[in-house]
């Protein structure tokens, strides 16, 4: 089983700041990687797949970046509506995983 | 725009069956892998299993004893039943759509109790 590592597990930042969050996979997954958001008492709401493409509707300020082992999902302007956990997923080999979860928070 | 919604039995005892409907609307089980997901409270997010139309079934190895997918193409229906559940079980379990790389589309989620 593929183990993806999130970082940090809570990142505290103001809005209009620049958030990076990373993910990290026990073996290379290429660019087998998708990025999720989720607001408490919701469902995870898609943001990127394989790696570093936007999902339909997603803003311009989030990106995915990286290949292999290692990835970032970067919010470049954080706005009130970001706050939320943020989690990665590998669909390259089975049973697909996700990472524990990075709790963004208003600084 | 197509919309998943689920539903099911809330409140479990431990060694009975947990049983949950996921309807699809506008839109076909056809050509997609239909995903079961599940996030036990204050918890991250655990892959059940998946069923394509034309690929089968893929399980989670820590659940494959007790799990079945199964779809009705009739009634554009997925299902998810996992035997013998403890309290270990207690989740929110949605369904999900995966197109290409990404579910990208979810159920309501619903929320599954086991206790005593």
């Amino acid at each position: 089983e593929i183990v993806l590592t999130q970082s940090p597990a809570t990142l505290s930042l103001s809005p209009g700041e620049r958030a990076t969050l990373s993910c990290r996979a026990s073996q290379s997954i290429s660019n087998y990687l998708a990025w999720y958001q989720q607001k408490a008492g919701q469902a995870p709401r898609p943001l990127i797949y394989d790696a570093t493409n936007r999902a339909t509707g997603i803003p311009a300020r989030f990106s995915g970046s990286g290949s292999g082992t290692d990835f970032t999902l970067t919010i470049s302007s954080l706005e009130p509506a970001d706050f939320a956990v943020y989690y990665c997923q590998q669909r390259s080999n089975w049973p697909l995983t996700f990472g524990q979860g990075t709790r963004l928070e208003i600084k | 725009q197509m919309q998943l919604q689920q539903w099911g039995a809330g409140l479990l005892k431990p060694s009975e069956t947990l049983s949950l409907t996921c309807a699809i609307y506008g839109g076909s089980f056809s050509g997609y892998y239909w995903s079961w997901i599940r996030q036990p409270p204050g918890k991250g997010l655990e892959w059940i299993g998946e069923i394509h139309h034309s690929d089968g079934t893929n399980y989670n190895p820590s659940l494959k004893s007790r799990v079945t997918i199964s779809v009705d193409t009739s009634k554009n229906q997925l299902s998810l039943k996992l035997s013998s559940v403890t309290a270990a079980d207690t989740a929110v379990y949605y369904c999900a759509r995966r197109a290409g790389g990404l579910e990208d589309y979810w159920g309501q989620g619903t929320l599954v109790t086991v206790s005593s």
